[in-house]
């Protein structure tokens, strides 16, 4: 069966540290995936896009890895502060035929600890 | 200011009574796409729209309606709404399919 897969345990970590978040596909060809953050009682707010032709994108603290082999997207935050934490989403786009599907995981919650 | 409204915000209705979300972006957007958002199944996409009058069912479909006659609305209709439709709904919208979506701000729908 087709899943996307975050993990479901919160992550904890100390104020200044790399936060990494993970998330897993089987059974999907990617197009392209995307990272959100939500905060509670709030949309979804876009954070980053990698397209399956590429190997990692930056935006100030924030990269995002994808391995297509692996079939898996690392978050990373560098130098984290307590305004980080949140909910983080992956969504993956399948890449089948003309379709506008965005498949998204249950997310992780980040705590930052000062 | 570019924003994704949805009205109304919070919704407390009966089973079978029909109900209309709106949903309006002023960004000039083609994309825009309606979830929902359980607890333990997180986002889940029911319909979408790649433009004015092109609709397409997301994961969870059954149960709703959606129409896209302009291209800034694109609201979500509950024919007959069930219990097990309480959730909180999203709207949201894109240049592309592949570009920046912008939620809006949730509808919370309880239906009793």
């Amino acid at each position: 069966s087709q899943k996307i897969e975050q993990n479901s345990e919160a992550l904890n970590i100390q104020e200044g540290k790399t936060a990494t978040l993970t998330c897993n596909y089987t059974n999907y060809s990617p197009a392209y995936l995307q990272w959100y953050r939500q905060d509670p009682g709030r949309g979804p707010v876009f954070l980053l896009l990698i397209r399956e032709n590429e190997k990692e994108k930056r935006k100030e603290r924030l990269k995002v890895t994808f391995d297509t082999t692996l079939k898996q997207s690392l978050f990373h935050i560098t130098a984290s502060q307590p305004a980080d934490s949140a909910t983080y989403l992956c969504a993956l786009a399948p890449r089948s035929g003309n379709t506008g599907k965005l498949i998204f995981g249950q997310g992780t919650t980040l705590q930052v600890k000062p | 200011e570019a924003q994704v409204t949805q009205n109304p915000r919070y919704l407390i209705t009966v089973t079978g009574k029909k109900l209309t979300v709106t949903c309006s972006q002023n960004m000039n957007h083609e994309y825009m796409s309606w979830y929902r958002q359980d607890p333990g199944l997180g986002l889940r996409q029911i319909y979408y729209s790649m433009n004015v009058e092109v609709t397409d069912k997301g994961d969870v479909p059954e149960g709703y309606k959606v129409s896209r006659k302009e291209k800034r609305n694109f609201p979500l209709i509950l024919e007959s709404p069930s219990p097990n439709q309480t959730s909180l709904y999203f709207c949201a919208s894109s240049n592309t399919m592949s570009e920046t979506q912008y939620f809006g701000p949730g509808t919370r729908l309880l239906v009793l």
